[in-house]
């Protein structure tokens, strides 16, 4: 069964530093999406991804982050300046359409941690 | 987005059936019903969506009533493996465009010998 994939699993930087969380969709799926789940609390849109543009961003979506797929299987987040309260689960998702499903494959996410 | 409302937590044997029911009140003409699960450490992991009356696949049943305004969750027979937390989510996907998963709190579901 097709698979979103994630790398790193596990993310440690210091605090100002720039990351970049690598996720690999599902192959046919064009819709993209992050997520982050800070330990012990909701699991957080960020951002969705369409057409090699933005569909919707939400209000944690500052400056600070950027997402790009470089090519045609990476989708990327950018985290720059990294602070304290940016420690979360993130989780990469796509799906094969909008149309009427919320089904959502999710990525086994990466653990960042800033110190 | 239609406010939900689930229990906070449920606990089971294994071996027995679970429902778990939410409330939208307020749910829309156009909204779906879905359900998530997530285990540990992990991503959330589509179960479920539905409209109305009954939806049933390999994992799970979604029961809706006429009148939409609550949904049930049907776990048939949990293992120890079903130990997670559940997520009910209303909403209409957009048609043509990326549409985001708003979370709640979830049920966290229990399940022991």
């Amino acid at each position: 069964e097709p698979e979103v994939t994630q790398t790193p699993s596990h993310q440690v930087t210091q605090m100002g530093q720039e990351v970049i969380l690598r996720c690999v969709p599902i192959s046919n799926h064009l819709y993209f999406y992050w997520y982050r789940q800070i330990l012990g609390q909701k699991v957080e849109f960020l951002v969705s991804f369409y057409n090699n543009e933005i569909s919707e961003k939400s209000e944690i979506f500052d400056d600070q982050f950027s997402v790009e797929r470089p090519d045609g299987s990476n989708f990327t987040l950018k985290i720059r300046s990294t602070k304290l309260e940016d420690s979360a689960m993130y989780f990469c998702a796509s799906s094969v359409s909008g149309g009427t499903s919320y089904e959502q494959y999710f990525g086994p996410g990466t653990r960042l941690t800033v110190t | 987005l239609a406010k939900t409302t689930q229990p906070i937590s449920m606990d089971s044997y294994e071996g027995q059936e679970v429902n778990i029911t939410c409330s939208h009140n307020n749910i829309a003409t156009n909204d779906y019903i879905t359900w998530y699960q997530q285990f540990p450490s992990q991503g959330p992991r589509f179960i479920i969506q539905g409209y109305k009356t009954k939806v049933t696949n390999e994992v799970a049943s979604l029961f809706i009533p006429a009148d939409r305004k609550s949904s049930t969750l049907s776990l048939p027979r949990v293992s120890l493996s079903d130990t997670a937390v559940y997520y009910c989510l209303v909403g209409a996907p957009n048609t043509g465009t990326a549409s985001k998963l708003t979370f709640g709190t979830g049920t966290r579901l229990q399940v022991t010998l």
